[in-house]
């Protein structure tokens, strides 16, 4: 069956850019019909959509992390990547990578961020 | 985009029934009927509980059910059980093409 899991350091130092990666297996990411997302959740907090990206490449972000964010696809190594830039102790989360069509149908274990020097 | 606004906690006993509402605007909730609801016990990742308002994905117990009315959706569970304390979120597609979360709501099972 199809399973995500995320990757990426989980310390990353202020004004830095973070960086993860969903790995997608059992499936492709060039299967039509699902978005693939990144969603994080600060700690004791709720759930904040980040973004999405299909695997043509269109994309769309929450307009409050809009000038911060990008995510992209490697079709080829089937995994879609987040970057954020400048990032500061707000972005300290457990950031997780879902797939998307009729709901978050699908999720990965999720991978704590921490920001800090 | 503002969160959708869920009450912070519900409490029910066993095989007692409880609803929890969703509510959002005219550019989310009130305009799609891509609402989903997501469970998510202490430590592991949110799973589906509903989708499309008031479709069980396949393996999610029928105790479950969702609806909509305007511009709030609804989760409800009958025949609570121990193993329904959780936290659950709602979610609405946006007229921004963007997902929005609700807020959140914590189940206690008395």
């Amino acid at each position: 069956q199809v399973q995500l899991q995320e990757s990426g350091p989980g310390l990353v130092k202020p004004s830095q850019t973070l960086s993860l990666t969903c790995t997608v297996s059992g499936g492709s990411i060039s299967s039509g019909g699902y978005y693939w997302s990144w969603i994080r959740q600060h700690p004791g907090k709720g759930l904040e959509w980040i973004g999405y990206i299909y695997y043509s490449g269109s994309t769309y972000y929450n307009p409050s992390l809009k000038s911060r964010v990008t995510i992209s696809v490697d079709t080829s190594k089937n995994q879609f990547s987040l970057k954020l830039s400048s990032v500061t102790a707000a972005d300290t989360a457990v950031y997780y990578c879902a797939r998307a069509q009729r709901g978050f149908d699908l999720w990965g274990r999720g991978t704590l961020v921490t920001v800090s020097s | 985009q503002s969160a959708l606004t869920q009450p912070p906690s519900v409490s029910g006993s066993p095989g007692q029934s409880v609803t929890i509402s969703c509510t959002g605007t005219s550019s989310d909730v009130g305009s799609y009927n891509r609402v989903s609801w997501y469970q998510q016990p202490p430590g592991t990742a949110p799973k589906l509980m509903i989708y499309e308002v008031s479709n069980r994905p396949s393996g999610v117990p029928d105790r479950f059910s969702g609806s909509k009315s305007g511009n709030t959706a609804s989760l409800t569970i009958s025949g609570l059980q121990a193993e329904d304390e959780a936290d659950y979120y709602c979610s609405s597609y946006t007229s921004s093409s963007t997902y929005v979360f609700g807020t959140g709501t914590k189940v206690t099972v008395l």
